[in-house]
């Protein structure tokens, strides 16, 4: 089976603050990981995945995120947050890289104060 | 722009009553998509698969007869709530696969949400 946990519902940052939301999961098979991001009124849109390449996922508008299996976490970073990064964050873990089966976490909503 | 569409973006309706949500898949050919809920709070829970011209594949504990989906076409996938009651107000997100577009995910709606009365 897999799950996925996203520890912390809300984090809130300061613009230009490191932004760092954390993802741990579960699997019994090699994962896919992924992080969705959705905007007010619209649908969630992947910003990265892990499909057991590099460990180091580069997506979006900056973000990145590191698959440590050893701590079976994929969290989500940003060096320097803007205002328009405010939105919810969804990880997700799949067994195929097609995005079938996801698994979704709680969620997490990130503030940008400024 | 957006890839799927999802209508109504919210419903209120009376208990009893059935509602339909339409998926659209704009300018693009999904050969499958996908039924979501979202309660408050939680994560989305996948509802059923569905693939063009055929029966959908519903998650286990999800009835089949009280959420019915219909695939008719490549661009189109709607959900009924049967006889809705207020346990079945929540958010109801569709999303649909795509072939050849990258990147290759699932591209979501912007959810519906039901409320019912």
């Amino acid at each position: 089976a897999q799950s996925v946990t996203q520890l912390g519902s809300h984090v809130s940052v300061s613009e230009g603050a490191l932004v760092l939301l954390r993802c741990n999961y579960s699997s019994s098979v090699p994962p896919y990981l992924f992080w969705y991001v959705q905007y007010p009124n619209q649908g969630l849109q992947l910003l990265l995945k892990y499909t057991s390449a590099a460990t180091l996922v580069k997506g979006i508008n900056g973000f990145e995120a590191e698959f440590k299996k050893s701590e079976t976490s994929f969290h989500l970073t940003k060096p320097s947050a803007h205002m328009s990064d405010a939105a919810e964050y969804f990880c997700a873990v799949s067994k195929s890289s097609n995005t079938d089966k996801l698994i979704f976490g709680t969620g997490t909503r990130l503030q940008v104060f400024p | 722009g957006a890839v799927v569409s999802q209508h109504p973006s919210w419903v209120i309706c009376k208990s009893g009553t059935s509602v339909k949500i339409e998926c659209r898949s704009l300018d693009f050919q999904a050969t499958t998509m996908f039924w979501y809920r979202q309660f408050p709070k939680q994560s989305l829970m996948l509802m059923a698969t569905s693939n063009e011209g055929s029966k959908a594949t519903y998650e286990q504990g999800v009835e089949k007869d009280k959420f019915l989906i219909n695939h008719a076409s490549l661009t189109l996938s709607t959900l009924t709530v049967t006889s809705a009651h207020p346990e079945d107000s929540s958010f109801y997100i569709c999303s649909a696969r795509i072939p050849g577009l990258v990147p290759e995910t699932q591209y979501f709606g912007p959810g519906t949400r039901l409320l019912v009365l």
